[in-house]
């Protein structure tokens, strides 16, 4: 499985943006980049997810670098209850069941 | 929206002793699963349920583990003779894997081994 590192905690400014940043040096190249966040102790809740062209939705943007080595999730406008735990997850290809393994993740902090 | 819920929220039982974890996932979605998170700790694979059996199980998932689907509608999570180091928060969750992959959780059963 493709691991992912990601620095274990960041804060931001409310209002301002918030850029998560996530290695995953030895994806494959059918493997998907998923972004979840638990806020509190909470069910994680998706958030976005991506191959190789950037994606954005309602929530955050994800920007893939071209070697696929690496990930940014932007929340744009950071709110209060952006605090949470983000995860990074690479999705195994031939995984046929869809689960999720989860690491550590960042902790952000949203700063009033 | 439709959401993932499960029963109950907090549940307190002794060692050695049986319990059930209730959840009903979105009703049009067809892969189910069960994580735990013990305090403090990473959101722990368990098990996924596909076509009515286990499509996966984790290490941690042994015979006191059992995963049911009994009405076409709940999924449940029994263990059968709770030991302390099962206090955890039991999450549930399921796709919808005909249109995308995105798992939907519930809110989570904390569990309390004495």
């Amino acid at each position: 499985d493709a691991k992912t590192t990601q620095p274990p905690s960041m804060d931001c400014a409310e209002g301002r943006a918030a850029n998560l940043p996530c290695n995953h040096s030895t994806i494959s190249g059918n493997e998907y980049v998923y972004w979840y966040r638990q806020i509190h102790s909470q069910g994680p809740q998706y958030i976005i997810h991506g191959l190789k062209n950037n994606e954005t939705n309602e929530m955050a943007s994800l920007i893939i670098t071209e070697d696929r080595k690496s990930s940014t999730l932007i929340l744009p406008h950071a709110t209060l209850r952006d605090t949470a735990v983000y995860y990074c997850i690479v999705r195994p290809p031939m995984d046929s069941s869809y689960k999720l393994i989860f690491g550590s993740g960042t902790r952000l902090l949203v700063r009033p | 929206e439709p959401e993932v819920t499960q029963t109950p929220s907090h549940q307190v039982t002794q060692m050695g002793q049986e319990v059930i974890l209730r959840c009903v996932p979105i009703s049009n979605h067809l892969y189910f699963y069960w994580y735990r998170q013990i305090l403090g700790q990473k959101v722990e694979f368990l098990v996924s349920f596909y076509n009515n059996e286990i499509s996966e199980k984790s290490e941690i998932f042994d015979d006191q583990f059992s995963v049911e689907r009994p009405d076409g509608s709940n999924f449940t999570l029994k263990i059968r003779s709770t030991k302390l180091e099962d206090s955890a928060m039991y999450f549930c969750a399921s796709i919808d894997s005909r249109s995308s992959y995105e798992q939907y959780f519930g809110p989570g059963t904390r569990l309390t081994v004495t």
